[in-house]
């Protein structure tokens, strides 16, 4: 069965330091791969997706995410932290095939400190 | 273009009642899935309906129940309320049958009393 590990429960950046979510999966192909991202109250906005090819994938607000196979990892970076940035992000697995299911890891919350 | 609507946003039931909670999905989309959400939990998946047909179920009683109507719109039901079930409830939809990026709406907050 598939899996999302996200072992950072809570991170806390400066504003304008970088920032690298750690988001591991366990799925036997390639799986289908998001970030989304959740502010207090409201739903989840997806971030960027992976499906194939390039494994650097550019989203929205400047984030980024790199899947490495060897890894079995897709963790999200963006190179400069704004304090609207503060949030739950998750990453997400979809199975290929699998219509549009996605499980969910746990979530990491980021707190931007001034 | 409206996202996906969500109603009613808040919601108090007693334990032994019955809900249901209504999402309209983005327009000219036909997948509509379902999650809840606890912080115990986490984002656990209910259900899939693609085009009127549950695609995908999840690991939940069968007091949890949903259906997809022809214009995409979904409902889904909980009966026998427990406490257990206050959670924020997710609609999200997606414009084809696999694989699609989900658009979530805001959710429902069921709080059971």
């Amino acid at each position: 069965a598939q899996s999302v590990t996200q072992p950072d429960i809570h991170i806390t950046v400066s504003e304008g330091a970088s920032l690298e979510l750690r988001c591991n999966y366990s799925y036997g192909a390639t799986p289908y791969l998001f970030w989304y991202v959740q502010s207090p109250g409201q739903g989840l906005q997806l971030l960027l997706k992976y499906f194939s090819g390039d494994t650097l994938v550019q989203g929205i607000k400047g984030f980024e995410a790199e899947f490495k196979r060897s890894q079995s990892s897709f963790n999200l970076r963006k190179p400069s932290v704004h304090w609207s940035d503060a949030a739950e992000y998750f990453c997400a697995v979809g199975a290929p095939q699998g219509g549009n299911k996605l499980v969910f890891g746990a979530g990491t919350i980021l707190r931007v400190k001034s | 273009k409206a996202g996906v609507t969500q109603t009613p946003r808040y919601l108090i039931k007693t334990r032994g009642q019955q809900v249901t909670l209504s999402c309209s999905p983005i327009s000219g989309h036909r997948s509509v899935s379902w999650y809840q959400q606890t912080p115990g939990q986490g984002l656990q998946f209910l259900f899939e309906y693609f085009s009127e047909t549950q695609r995908n179920k999840g690991n939940f009683p069968g007091r949890f129940s949903g259906r997809q109507f022809s214009n995409s719109r979904s409902e889904m039901n909980v009966s026998t309320l427990e406490l257990g079930d206050s959670a924020l409830y997710l609609c999200a939809s997606s414009i084809g049958e696999s694989n699609q990026p989900q658009h979530f709406g805001d959710g429902t907050r069921l709080s059971i009393l």
